[in-house]
């Protein structure tokens, strides 16, 4: 079945560092791809997705470019703020049954100051 | 443009009490979904509704979980009699409904339920 396998965390980095946090699916055909953010106590929000192969989506500084040939989903942004702590979720949505999102275990992420 | 509604946001009950909780999704949005997030896990779909029927659910455990949206709108999730291990966020989520694999959910900030 479809899944994703995100890098476990916690991720702690210093303010201003660079930020990647892998992401790798198992699908059949080609899902769209997903980043959603959570913050303490919220739901999830979207962050970021593209929908076919070779996409790169971006937003607040981070950008995530869908790899067909590696199937992965890896998000990055160049310089991270104490804002940006929280858990981040990759997740697809199949082609097959659409909907169906299959999420990752989450990487929660801290920055210190 | 409201977003999706959830409620209560926090609920404690006893294991075999039975506890319901409130999800209004975004205007206009025919899909809504309920998850249940385990503490340290990724969200895990229950149910999905598309307009008043039930398109998947398959990974809900009906003996105890029941879900209904009588009227394509609002939707109600209920436990009876609730055990220990259903302690977790419960997620509502909605969509479009334009039956693409490209659509984006979104979601409410969830029902913390603890069950004692």
């Amino acid at each position: 079945g479809d899944s994703v396998t995100q890098m476990e965390g916690p991720v702690t980095l210093s303010e201003e560092a660079f930020l990647t946090i892998n992401c790798t699916y198992t699908a059949t055909g080609y899902p769209s791809l997903f980043w959603y953010v959570q913050y303490p106590g919220e739901g999830l929000q979207l962050l970021l997705k593209a929908t076919k192969a070779d996409d790169k989506g971006s937003n607040k500084g981070f950008e995530a470019t869908y790899r067909k040939e590696t199937t992965s989903f890896h998000l990055e942004k160049g310089s991270v703020q104490v804002s940006d702590s929280a858990v981040y979720f990759c997740a697809l949505n199949p082609t097959d049954s659409w909907g169906k999102f299959q999420f990752g275990a989450g990487t929660q992420v801290v920055v210190t100051p | 443009e409201a977003g999706v509604a959830q409620s209560p946001r926090y609920k404690i009950i006893e294991k075999r009490q039975s506890v319901a909780f409130w999800c209004n999704p975004i205007s206009g949005h025919a899909t809504l979904y309920w998850y249940q997030q385990i503490l340290g896990q990724g969200p895990k779909l229950l149910i999905q509704f598309q307009n008043n029927g039930v398109v998947d659910d398959s990974q809900l455990p009906k003996d105890r979980f029941s879900a209904e949206r009588l009227k394509g709108v609002d939707s109600t999730l209920k436990i009876q009699p609730a055990k220990l291990e259903d302690s977790a966020v419960y997620l509502c989520a909605s969509s479009p409904g334009t039956l693409t694999g490209q659509e984006t959910q979104y979601f409410g900030p969830g029902t913390r339920l603890l069950v004692l």
